[in-house]
């Protein structure tokens, strides 16, 4: 059964373009979220996906958007990208239940580090 | 709001060595707590979930154990091997999202 994958796992870019970020989760899961790692903050939560519904949002400026596919897969996109953004993006997915309750495993990416210039 | 705090923040110990991580958080009303290996610059591996509803998981040399009440988690790594060295971090689930320790980073010398 294949993990869930991340595209590109590299890049670069320059302040003030965007970004698109890929990740296409386990197959039969339903919720993908999306967190970015940097040295100083840790992993924080950005948004999550149940249905092609964000259900949940983190503490992070409207530059960062997503959304999700009837396959489930989902993008992140980062806009007018800051020295900041630098970062580790991770996606995660896990099962859902009927009741749409998510109190199952994450599982995650490898990720995309982004790099900012 | 949930803080998740995890000590120490690095630890080396020679091969062959039990250790233990720990992690607490601040407010009990949790759904889950998930505990994940992160080898540098790769992704999260998941090692053990244990439900708001269970004291403790076991997988092989892991074992992790959870008391809701008092806000703690420990993962109690038996025999250590070089292989183990990695950032183990704990994550609690409160609604749909998960909070994060900012890890332990654990290095076992052979």
């Amino acid at each position: 059964k294949a993990g869930v994958t991340q595209t590109p796992r590299y890049l670069i870019k320059t302040r003030g373009q965007q970004v698109t970020l890929s990740c296409s989760p386990i197959s039969g899961h339903r919720s993908v979220s999306w967190y970015q790692q940097t040295p100083g903050q840790g992993l924080q939560f950005l948004f999550e996906y149940f249905s092609e519904t964000q259900r949940n949002k983190g503490n992070f400026p409207g530059r960062f958007s997503g959304r999700q596919f009837s396959n489930s897969r989902s993008e992140m996109n980062v806009s007018t990208l800051e020295l900041g953004d630098s970062a580790l993006y991770l996606c995660a997915s896990s099962l859902v239940s009927i009741s749409g309750l998510n109190t199952g495993e994450l599982f995650f990416g490898e990720g995309s580090r982004l790099t900012v210039l | 709001k949930q803080e998740v705090t995890q000590i120490p923040a690095a630890l080396s110990v020679p091969e062959g060595e039990n250790l233990v991580l720990n992690c607490s958080f601040t407010d009990s009303a949790i759904y889950n707590l998930q505990w994940f290996r992160q080898d540098p610059g790769k992704g999260l591996t998941s090692l053990l979930l244990i439900q708001s509803s269970q004291r403790e998981q076991t997988s092989g040399r892991l074992n992790a154990s959870l008391d809701k009440s008092s806000g703690r988690s420990t993962l109690y790594i038996a025999a250590s091997q070089p292989g183990d060295s990695a950032t183990y971090l704990c994550a609690v689930k409160a609604g749909t999202a998960l909070i994060f320790g900012k890890g332990t980073t654990l290095s076992v010398s052979s």
